[in-house]
């Protein structure tokens, strides 16, 4: 069974407008909660972290929040660009150590139009 | 300069056939693992290794071999290559320390025929 949701699956948005990605997890123990950005046919680049029950990040136009009760965290991207278009995925670690397991998401594919 | 580097980035291979995904890091991080990724799905781990000399048995090992034979250096052994193991396929290395961050390749992409 899938662990970690991400919503939506995809996602088309204008330059300059603003955007919300879910993640919705069952994960237990949730340790921490990663954000990677992945552009077509690239790797995986991560973009922000989140340790603890209501902990918001920011990282230039990106910004994070975790809600560990809910098992949720959001991802904003604030102003979007071209470069933004890729897909976000969502990754919850359920130990602070390299010991854990990583659980992935599908992620959101966003496409930023002209 | 890239610090996880695969090779190749693209390979067709044929089924039954033999085929080996190279991954290099130059993070000294004791840590390196294998993912495979499938259109619509998350990362699942194949393997992993904390050391030199070592590996051990990810998620979904089944079909897959894997060699560690420096620090430096991991690999990814198909012996008989089947239809079902065309994906992504992503090496990753970290440290053992506190935050977990792996660091990912650039990924390749397998197809089998």
């Amino acid at each position: 069974k899938t662990q970690v949701e991400q919503s939506p699956q995809s996602l088309v948005v204008r330059q300059g407008e603003n955007c919300v990605l879910q993640c919705n997890y069952s994960v237990t123990p949730d340790n921490h909660l990663r954000w990677f950005k992945q552009d077509t046919g690239k790797g995986l680049v991560s973009l922000t972290v989140l340790v603890h029950e209501n902990d918001k990040t920011s990282n230039g136009r990106y910004s994070a929040t975790l809600d560990k009760d809910a098992k949720h965290s959001t991802l904003h991207i604030t102003a979007t660009l071209l470069d933004d278009t890729a897909t976000y995925i969502c990754v919850v670690g359920d130990r602070g150590s390299a010991l854990g397991r990583l659980h992935f998401g599908a992620g959101t594919q966003l496409i930023v139009i002209p | 300069e890239a610090a996880v580097t695969q090779s190749p980035r693209s390979k067709v291979a044929v089924t039954g056939g033999k085929v080996t995904l190279s991954c290099h890091q130059t993070n000294n991080h004791d840590y390196m693992y294998w993912y495979r990724q499938d259109t619509g799905h998350g990362l699942r781990l194949i393997h992993y290794s904390y050391v030199a000399d070592s590996t051990e048995k990810g998620d979904i090992p089944d079909g897959y071999k894997a060699s560690r034979p420096s620090q430096e250096n991991f690999s990814l052994i198909l012996e008989l290559a089947s239809l079902s193991q065309t994906a992504v396929y992503f090496c990753a290395s970290s440290d053992n320390l506190g935050g977990h961050e792996q660091y990912f390749g650039p990924g390749t992409r397998l197809t089998v025929l």
